[in-house]
């Protein structure tokens, strides 16, 4: 099962740019690397997902290098209301046999 | 479509009761998850369904049983607390997806449970 590593915290200012690294070396080829969002008192919120090159929506970008062995979760212009805890998730589906693996989040702190 | 809802929000127990959570969800979803989370180890898998009627073990799932008598419900029993089950326990749901896609998961708020 391929786990994750993520920095433990980071911080941050307001309008600027964060990359998030998640590192998962021994990430299988089925797996598909997902990032969730988590406030206090409050269930994590799917952010973004992808399984190679780069993924773009409207609140974040996800890049993934050829070797999937690591992936940067990109926030453009972050605010006060982007602090929350960022989950790194590797896993897949095999039948029935479902595994997902959680990183420990990164608490990022977004100052005025 | 109130999504993923858990009760109760809120338990406090003592040593050897059991109760349990209740988890529905109203967006037609397959599977359905139940995580604790605890300082310092980040979510971790207790058990999961891929269906109604069926259940699997995830990474810790000593201590709690699991039905999915309907679809869009996912109970998680325990029948003797511990002060190691005090945590907080989510429920999470998802669509059934294809090959390694994980899918996108809804999480409910999170049930606090206390075990003195």
């Amino acid at each position: 099962l391929a786990k994750t590593t993520q920095p433990i915290s980071m911080d941050s200012y307001e309008g600027q740019e964060v990359n998030i690294t998640c590192s998962h070396n021994n990430i299988a080829t089925n797996d598909y690397i997902t990032w969730y969002q988590q406030f206090p008192s409050q269930g994590p919120r799917f952010i973004i997902q992808g399984y190679k090159t780069k993924v773009t929506n409207e609140v974040a970008s996800l890049f993934i290098p050829a070797d999937r062995k690591s992936s940067t979760l990109s926030l453009p212009r972050v605010s006060l209301s982007d602090t929350a805890v960022y989950y790194c998730l590797v896993g897949a589906q095999a039948g029935n046999n479902r595994k997902l693996i959680w990183g420990l989040g990164t608490s990022l702190a977004v100052n005025p | 479509n109130a999504g993923v809802t858990q009760t109760p929000k809120f338990r406090v127990l003592k040593t050897g009761q059991s109760m349990t959570l209740l988890c529905a969800q109203d967006m037609n979803h397959e599977y359905m998850y139940w995580y604790r989370q605890d300082p310092g180890m980040g979510l971790r898998l207790i058990h999961y369904s891929v269906g109604e009627g069926t259940t699997a073990k995830g990474e810790v799932p000593d201590g709690y049983n699991v039905s999915r008598l309907k679809k869009q419900n996912f109970l998680l029993g325990l029948e003797s607390a511990a002060p190691s089950q005090t945590s907080v326990y989510f429920c999470a749901s998802s669509y059934r997806t294809s090959g390694g896609n994980t899918g996108e998961l809804f999480f409910g708020e999170g049930s606090r449970l206390t075990v003195l």
